[in-house]
C-alpha cells in the first residue's frame, strides 16, 4: 500500500541552526511528494512539492529533494527562524487518485 | 480572496448526539476533500466530492457518517449518534481542479470535535 513515515518529534533547535526532517514513503505507483506546514490554530498550508525523481522543491528557505532510490523526501533549511516553529507534514499523492497521504507529522520548536 | 472557511472551530457533543461540520470552499474552487486528525496522529482521507456528487468515500467509516456538497452552499460532513472516538480534528480542503491534476489542495483551519 502506500504510506509515508517521518521522524518523530518534537525537534527542539535554537535559532540559526540547521534543520532536518526525515521523510520516507513507499507507494505503488509514481507519488508526487509534498511537505505541508501547520501553525499553531491554523489549517496546513502548502510548504513545497515535487513531483517526479530528483525535483528538488523549495520554498522560504526550506528545501526537499525527491530521491527514488532512497524513496525519501527529507525537509532541509540552513537556518531556522522562531517563526518557523509548527508542526510539519509529509504527504504524498499518485497520479489519477485524489487523496492526499499523509505522515504523522514532526513538530518543530525553535527557541531564541 | 477568503480562504477555505470551517464551522465551527470547536464542537462539543454529548455521546448520541449528532454533529454537523461545515466547510466553504475557496471561490471557484468546486471540489472538496475532507480529511480527519486522531489524536498524534496524521490526516486521514475520509471523502472526496465535486458539486452534488461524491466520487470517493473510501475513507469513510460506514455507518454514522455521511458528508453533502450540495450545489448551493457548504459541504456539509455529517457525524450521527457520536461516541468518544469520533474526537477529532476535521480538516476540508478545496481544489480548482479535480483528480489526476495533481492540483493543489487549500486547507481550512479544522473544526476540534469532542465528544463528552
Amino acid at each position: 500500500g502506500n504510506s509515508v513515515t517521518q521522524m518523530e518529534g518534537p525537534v527542539t533547535l535554537s535559532e540559526e541552526a540547521f534543520l532536518t526532517i526525515n521523510c520516507t514513503y513507499t507507494a505503488t505507483g509514481y507519488p508526487s511528494l509534498f511537505w505541508y506546514v501547520q501553525y499553531p490554530g491554523e489549517g496546513l498550508q502548502l510548504l513545497l512539492k515535487a513531483t517526479k525523481a530528483d525535483d528538488k522543491g523549495s520554498n522560504k528557505g526550506f528545501e526537499a529533494t525527491y530521491r527514488k532510490e532512497t524513496t525519501s523526501f527529507h525537509l532541509e533549511k540552513g537556518s531556522v527562524q522562531v517563526s518557523d516553529s509548527a508542526v510539519y507534514f509529509c504527504a504524498l499523492s499518485i497520479y489519477n487518485t485524489d487523496k492526499l497521504i499523509f505522515g504523522t507529522g514532526t513538530r518543530l520548536q525553535v527557541f531564541p | 480572496n477568503a480562504g477555505v472557511m470551517q464551522n465551527p472551530r470547536h464542537l462539543v457533543r454529548r455521546r448520541g448526539q449528532e454533529a454537523r461540520l461545515r466547510c466553504s470552499p475557496m471561490k471557484g474552487h468546486s471540489h472538496v476533500y475532507w480529511y480527519r486528525q486522531l489524536p498524534e496522529e496524521g490526516l486521514k482521507f475520509m471523502v472526496y466530492l465535486q458539486k452534488e456528487n461524491i466520487i470517493d468515500e473510501s475513507g469513510m467509516p460506514k455507518e454514522r457518517f455521511s458528508a453533502e456538497f450540495p450545489k448551493e452552499g457548504p459541504s456539509i460532513l455529517r457525524i450521527q449518534q457520536v461516541v468518544r472516538g469520533d474526537s477529532a480534528a476535521y480538516f476540508c480542503a478545496s481544489s480548482l481542479l479535480g483528480q489526476g491534476a495533481n492540483n493543489e489542495q487549500f486547507f481550512g483551519p479544522g473544526t476540534r470535535l469532542t465528544v463528552l
